[in-house]
C-alpha cells in the first residue's frame, strides 16, 4: 500500500466527452506528481503540485487538460474533448522520503 | 535532453540470475531509481541509487556509475512473479527546494521461464 488511492480505476470514454480523475493521498504530502502512460511506454511527467500551488506542467498537457489541488490534499485531473490519444493510465505520484515517488494504482482510460 | 535508454525485452529461467541494464544522458541528475510494474498495475518502488556502487536488498540489487551513465538491476533467485517490466528512472531536481523530476525510460519486459 502506497498510501495513494485514485478514483475510478477504469473509465472508457467517447470520444469528445470530459472526463475527471481524483487522486488522494492518505495522509497529507506536500509534493503530488500527475504522469501519463501509454502502452510500450514508460510513464510520462504531465504537472507536479507542491501542496495547492502547481508548478510545473509539461507541454504534454495541451490546454485540453487541467489540474487542481484545491486544499493541499486531493488533486483532480481533468480532459475535455476527449480523443483516442487521450488512452493512456493515468497515474498519480507522492513524494515520500528524498525524492522517491511512490504511484497510486492508477486510473486506466480508454477512449472510444 | 533526457535519454535513457534499456533493452526492450528479456527472458530467463527461474532460478537464475538477470542482469537489467540501462544508460542515460540527462541534463540534471540527483538519482537513479528501479521500479517493477506488472501487467496492468502501477509501477512499484524497488531501489534508488545516489551514490556510485552496489545497493543490495534482497534478492534485488541495483548499480550505479555517474560518470558512465550507467546502472544496472540485478535480480538473483528468479521466480515466476519477477515477470514483469523494469523501468529506469533518472531523478532530476526542480527548481523548487526538495522537488524532482522523474524521467523514466521504455521499461525492461522481463519473462521468466520455467
Amino acid at each position: 500500500d502506497t498510501g495513494v488511492s485514485q478514483d475510478p480505476r477504469h473509465k472508457i470514454t467517447k470520444r469528445g466527452q470530459n472526463v475527471t480523475f481524483r487522486c488522494d493521498p492518505i495522509s497529507e504530502h506536500n509534493r503530488l506528481y500527475w504522469y501519463r502512460q501509454t502502452l510500450g511506454q514508460g510513464p510520462e511527467f504531465l504537472t507536479y503540485f507542491q501542496n495547492e500551488a502547481q508548478l510545473e506542467k509539461s507541454r504534454l498537457l495541451s490546454d485540453r487538460f487541467s489540474a487542481e489541488r484545491p486544499k493541499g490534499s486531493f488533486s483532480t485531473l481533468e480532459i475535455q474533448r476527449t480523443e483516442q490519444g487521450d488512452s493512456a493510465m493515468y497515474l498519480c505520484a507522492i513524494q515520500l522520503r528524498a525524492d522517491t515517488q511512490y504511484f497510486g494504482p492508477g486510473t486506466r482510460l480508454t477512449v472510444l | 535532453g533526457q535519454n535513457i535508454d534499456q533493452p526492450t525485452e528479456m527472458t530467463a529461467t527461474e532460478g537464475a540470475i538477470v542482469q537489467i541494464n540501462c544508460t542515460y544522458q540527462t541534463s540534471g541528475f540527483n538519482g537513479l531509481f528501479w521500479y517493477q510494474q506488472h501487467a496492468g498495475e502501477a509501477p512499484t518502488f524497488l531501489s534508488y541509487n545516489v551514490l556510485d556502487g552496489l545497493e543490495e536488498k534482497g534478492r534485488f540489487s541495483s548499480f550505479l556509475s555517474r560518470s558512465k551513465g550507467y546502472s544496472y538491476l540485478l535480480l538473483k533467485e528468479l521466480q515466476m512473479k519477477d515477470s514483469a517490466s523494469y523501468l529506469c528512472a533518472v531523478s532530476r531536481p526542480y527548481s523548487g527546494a526538495g522537488s524532482y523530476q522523474l524521467t523514466f525510460g521504455k521499461g525492461t519486459k522481463l519473462s521468466v521461464i520455467p
